[in-house]
């Protein structure tokens, strides 16, 4: 079985600009959670969905949106880039929204922000 | 919130070698999870360990085991016969239960490098 999916798996971006992260959960996962992991730090929980509702949100600001689709899979948006943004994103994929303690993560994308 | 402390950026250890990584959290939670993640540099997170707050027996697998003193808030990993695929960034983290918030809360890691 494929594990968590990311797309893509590295990326480069202009202040200002939009970026479009994807992730695929393991198949029979309806759990999808972002994080961020800036260099040198543990990641930091942006969003989670279940069942394509939000179900938690991180200390991030607005310009971070993300959305889950009918098939469990999952987009992280980031409008007006900035420096700081520049980070590996992490796609966390779980069985279930609740009751399920284990995740299994996806290999990140690194995204630059020059 | 929650917070992960791991106060070791850096350790190394001997090949077959024991060596203990540490952790400590701060809560208000009476029951939540706890986890040690490793994350080579390929980047994905692999789960090591973990451990439910209500059980009082520590968590063992193969070569891994922790030390979980839930009043101290102490979560230490202790890894036996280290071998070189050991070489990782290990990262504790917190998980609260489902009714009270879902996400991980992690540490800032610990970098262990296995000396052949």
């Amino acid at each position: 079985d494929a594990g968590v999916t990311q797309s893509p798996t590295h990326l480069i971006k202009t202040r200002g600009q939009h970026v479009t992260l994807r992730c695929s959960p393991i198949s029979g996962h309806k759990s999808v959670s972002w994080y961020q992991q800036v260099l040198g730090q543990g990641p930091q929980f942006i969003f989670q969905y279940y069942e394509k509702e939000e179900r938690g949100r991180g200390n991030f600001p607005d310009r971070f949106s993300a959305r889950q689709f009918p098939n469990y899979s999952s987009e992280l948006n980031v409008n007006a880039l900035l420096l700081g943004d520049s980070a590996l994103y992490l796609c966390a994929s779980s069985l279930i929204g609740t009751g399920d303690t284990e995740a299994f993560f996806g290999q990140g994308t690194r995204l630059t922000v020059v | 919130a929650q917070t992960v402390t791991q106060s070791q950026p850096e350790m190394s250890v001997q090949e077959a070698e024991t060596v203990t990584l540490s952790c400590t959290y701060d809560t208000s939670e009476s029951d939540y999870y706890l986890f040690w993640y490793k994350q080579p540099p390929s980047r994905q997170m692999i789960l090591v360990i973990r451990q439910e707050a209500y059980k009082q027996q520590n968590a063992t697998e193969n070569r891994f085991s922790v030390n979980f003193q839930k009043a101290a808030k102490s979560f230490s990993l202790k890894i036996s016969d280290s071998q070189l695929g050991d070489a990782a960034m290990y990262f504790c983290a917190y998980r609260s239960l489902p009714n009270t918030g879902n996400q991980f809360y992690f540490g800032t890691g610990t970098s262990l490098t296995v000396i052949p």
